[in-house]
């Protein structure tokens, strides 16, 4: 069956370390997103990208990076992380077209100190 | 421009009872709607959508909503809580035109008091 998967599902980092989330999906989706989820946000868009070599910002990208070198990962980078980047980030993805809907992994909870 | 307002952060219902979780939206162009929902430590799923055509919509377990134009409004009921659907539901606009990206609303909730 076709999935997406995140990994690790928990990490705990410290303060200024590099840090990457793994995003995997077999749906052969061109869209892919990374949401981060707080209290109170609900879900904010980090970045997205509609196929390979494509990415693009969202609303909350500071501190963030992706890049975009297949169809099946979208790996999510915290260049430097920082203890408001504490959270629990989901990656999803999607067919073409507005109206598709996404498919969401089962999240992986970040904790800086 | 696109948003949704999720009325109500927390809603309980005994079991049994009427479900109504509200959604309004605000869009510049028809729009695309969505209800997700999202079971503790899990990610979101898919409850319903509507994109065209009949307005009243039927997802899974025995939820439902209605594209109200005129209100601006995606509410979600559900005519008996189960305990199961305790959850977080997530309703999600889209504008239909161009490439546009999802915004989704801040949450709902539901606690379901056996």
């Amino acid at each position: 069956d076709a999935e997406i998967t995140q990994s690790p599902r928990h990490k705990i980092t410290e303060t200024g370390r590099q840090v990457t989330l793994a995003c995997h999906q077999t749906w052969n989706h061109n869209n892919m997103f990374w949401y981060r989820q707080d209290l109170g946000h609900g879900l904010r868009l980090i970045h997205y990208s509609y196929g390979v070599h494509d990415t693009n910002k969202g609303e909350v990208s500071d501190g963030y990076s992706v890049s975009r070198s297949n169809t099946e990962d979208l790996p999510l980078t915290l260049e430097s992380a920082a203890s408001s980047q504490t959270s629990v980030y989901f990656c999803a993805s999607s067919f073409s077209g507005n109206q598709e809907t996404q498919y969401f992994g089962p999240g992986t909870r970040l904790l800086v100190l | 421009a696109q948003s949704v307002t999720q009325l109500g952060s927390h809603v309980s219902v005994s079991e049994g009872a009427l479900v109504l979780l509200r959604c309004n939206y605000s869009s510049s162009v028809p729009p695309y709607l969505f209800w997700y929902v999202q079971y503790p430590n899990q990610g979101l799923q898919l409850l319903l959508k509507y994109t065209t055509g009949a307005t009243l919509v039927k997802g899974i377990n025995g939820f439902e909503a209605e594209f109200k134009k005129s209100e601006t409004s995606f509410h979600l009921t559900k005519p008996s809580a189960h305990m199961s659907d305790a959850a977080e539901y997530f309703c999600a606009v889209v504008n239909s035109g161009g490439y546009q990206k999802v915004t989704f609303g801040t949450g709902t909730k539901l606690q379901v008091i056996p």
